[in-house]
């Protein structure tokens, strides 16, 4: 079963900042904390992942805590197309992906 | 950008037959999987291939199922007797040559049992 927790649900507006919780407090020193996103029933897409420091590129910002037991995601400037569920994944290296529910994000106009 | 196709987007067959759903990964990718998504419910792994044999597999990739790479660019998996609860979309994903970092998914395909 998924080794994190996320709440179920959550919306923002549109142009504002999605931060998207995710709790791992049973991480292990050598799993990663990966973030994906699934449009509707399209393939899961990747968005970042990281250790322990935090990450950015051009979709989002992860924000890891220095015990890495929770992360954040960030949408800095969220758009309708990012109406989505995301999934927080926590991965060792060459390691299958296990989905939990994840959160569904609705972006409001 | 490179990605991963799978073909046919959608299938319907009847209960009983078999059915090959195929994946052509992305070309330098070493590391193979297949995945299903139940109407409403999680994306469930199925199986991880890597280095021309199977590395890992779930409960629900019983003896049904088999999953082949047979000219190194297709990566199959096929259903032997299809039954109603198989109905899904089944995703394909690759990695990349270090087994690390990010997957990457194809589109899926919609199979529906009768």
């Amino acid at each position: 079963d998924a080794k994190t927790t996320q709440p179920p649900s959550m919306d923002c507006a549109e142009g504002r900042a999605a931060n998207l919780p995710c709790n791992h407090s049973t991480i292990s020193g050598n799993e990663y904390v990966y973030w994906y996103r699934q449009i509707h029933s399209q393939g899961p897409q990747y968005i970042i992942h990281g250790l322990k420091n935090n990450e950015t590129n051009e979709m989002a910002s992860l924000i890891i805590t220095e015990d890495r037991k929770s992360s954040t995601l960030i949408l800095p400037h969220a758009t309708l197309r990012d109406t989505a569920v995301y999934y927080c994944i926590v991965r060792v290296h060459q390691s299958k992906l296990t989905f939990g529910k994840g959160i569904t994000l609705s972006v409001r106009p | 950008e490179p990605e991963v196709t799978q073909t046919p987007s959608h299938q319907v067959t009847q209960m009983g037959q078999e059915v090959i759903l195929r994946c052509v990964p992305i070309s330098n990718h070493l590391y193979f999987y297949w995945y299903r998504q139940i109407l409403g419910q999680k994306v469930e792994f199925l199986v991880s291939f890597y280095n021309n044999e199977i590395s890992e597999k779930s409960e629900i990739f019983d003896d049904q199922f088999s999953v082949e790479r047979p000219d190194g660019s297709n990566f199959t998996l096929k259903i032997r007797s299809t039954k109603l609860e198989d109905s899904a979309m089944y995703f394909c994903a690759s990695g990349g040559t270090s087994g690390f970092g990010e997957l990457f998914f194809g589109e899926g395909s919609r199979l529906t049992v009768l």
